[in-house]
């Protein structure tokens, strides 16, 4: 078990461009969850999967979002046509109810869009 | 709508102080807390969750408490240590189902050597 893993880290691409990352959660783990996190705030919900199956989206995920978790293991989340106010660190997080409630995070992907 | 709030932003304090930090709900129908740390730039990581029937957890030395009628919850370290430094960030669930976590704007605390 090695805990949450994204891909890549750290994204500078320019505005109009495509992004896409990556989450592998923990094995086994049903619940994924996207987050936002901008400087000197806390995480905001983006959107969930149970398994395969998406769930749950914010209203913030705009129709540019969008996120897959195609086998129930790990996820994507592309946004198209980037824009400078999308500049921020998309954490991913995956969680399973016999862990007791307790939530795993990744170290995060931080998007700056030039 | 469930809004969380953190007082004080920052903390200074020197090494060996005991301390408290503070988060707040407006809705107090919650089915857990947690408390997070998170170093900069990094992720998060969970220090304690509390159920919604529960009053405090504890660990080592970080103790969490809750008192869902007043929408309080308060993390108290003590004998803090430089390694402390850190962003501490509260978060209230609102039901067992996949509903995400909300979370406040965070503490930043500075423990000087």
């Amino acid at each position: 078990d090695t805990g949450v893993s994204q891909d890549p880290r750290h994204k500078i691409t320019k505005r109009g461009q495509n992004v896409t990352f990556r989450c592998d959660p923990i094995s086994e783990h049903n619940r994924l969850y996207w987050y936002r996190q901008t400087l000197g705030q806390g995480p905001e919900f983006l959107t969930y999967f149970q398994n395969e199956a998406q769930l749950e989206k914010s209203r913030l995920l705009s129709d540019r979002f969008s996120a897959e978790r195609p086998k129930g293991s790990f996820s994507t989340l592309e946004i198209q046509r980037t824009e400078q106010g999308d500049s921020a660190m998309y954490l991913c997080a995956s969680i399973t109810l016999d862990s007791g409630n307790t939530i795993y995070f990744g170290e995060g992907s931080w998007l700056t869009v030039v | 709508k469930q809004e969380v709030t953190q007082i004080p932003a920052a903390l200074s304090v020197p090494e060996g102080e005991n301390l408290v930090l503070n988060c707040s709900f407006t809705d107090s129908a919650i089915y857990n807390l947690q408390w997070f740390r998170q170093d900069p730039g990094k992720g998060l990581t969970s220090l304690l969750l509390i159920q919604s029937s529960q009053r405090e957890q504890t660990s080592g030395r970080l103790n969490a408490s809750l008192d869902k009628s007043s929408g309080r919850s308060t993390l108290y370290i003590a004998a803090s240590q430089p390694g402390d430094s850190a962003t501490y960030l509260c978060a209230v669930k609102t039901n067992q189902a996949g509903t995400a976590l909300i979370f406040g704007k965070g503490t930043t605390l500075s423990v000087s050597s």
